[in-house]
């Protein structure tokens, strides 16, 4: 079975702290995407990637940025973190032009 | 921009029948559905390609409509599994960006 993870479930952090989410997954897949959802608004999404070190800004890229240095893992950063990005963060990784396979999601809270 | 789903929500009795739509403002390429449950992930249901056939999955089934930008799912026979929300996701571009939409949160009751 495809498995993708992410290093958290849940995440309190401050204002202003830098936040990484990690996100791994073991399936060798080309892509890999950082979406946020908020109630009323679906998933939204932030960043994808589709190859190692390659990255695309999504809908919504303001305050944050990626890293991918390796195939299975893609970060998601968030430089300084604010309330406004209090959100549930959903990672997923897919095979070209293929369904997506998401990870459990890491709920942030920024105090 | 995300697509448009209607309706929002919906409650069906067991064995009711249901019918998602999802529209978009662009010329797609191809169109996937999504479930998800309350507290858990999303889960792929099917992909639509851009001039590909109806597709199903045991009593769900959609369709593509690519002169409209529109996709329907239907949900058949509907059983408390199917339960969640949906959500469509629209592909315009390469790479597989795909844009999904807010979601229409489904209820099925005994």
């Amino acid at each position: 079975d495809v498995k993708v993870t992410q290093s958290s479930r849940y995440l309190v952090k401050r204002t202003g702290e830098k936040v990484f989410l990690e996100c791994v997954q073991d399936m060798d897949h080309e892509n890999m995407f950082w979406y946020r959802q908020d109630p009323g608004l679906g998933l939204r999404l932030i960043y994808f990637s589709y190859d190692v070190k390659m990255k695309e800004k999504g809908d919504i890229p303001e305050g944050y940025s990626v890293s991918r240095e390796k195939k299975e893992r893609f970060s998601l950063i968030l430089e300084s973190a604010s309330t406004n990005q209090t959100s549930m963060y959903l990672c997923a990784s897919s095979p070209l032009t293929s369904q997506e396979f998401f990870g459990p999601g890491t709920r942030l809270t920024v105090l | 921009q995300q697509p448009v789903q209607s309706p929002q929500a919906v409650i069906l009795r067991e064995g009711e029948d249901a019918v998602i739509n999802c529209s978009s403002s662009k010329a797609l390429y191809s169109v996937h559905w999504y479930r998800q449950k309350h507290g858990e992930a999303p889960v792929f249901l099917m992909i639509l390609l851009k001039g590909g056939e109806q597709k199903g999955h045991e009593k769900i089934s959609a369709s593509f409509n690519e002169k409209k930008q529109q996709s329907s799912l239907y949900l058949t026979a509907s059983q408390l599994s199917y339960s969640g929300t949906y959500f469509c996701g629209t592909e315009s571009g390469g790479y597989q960006k795909v844009t999904f939409g807010t979601g229409t949160k489904l209820q099925v009751i005994p």
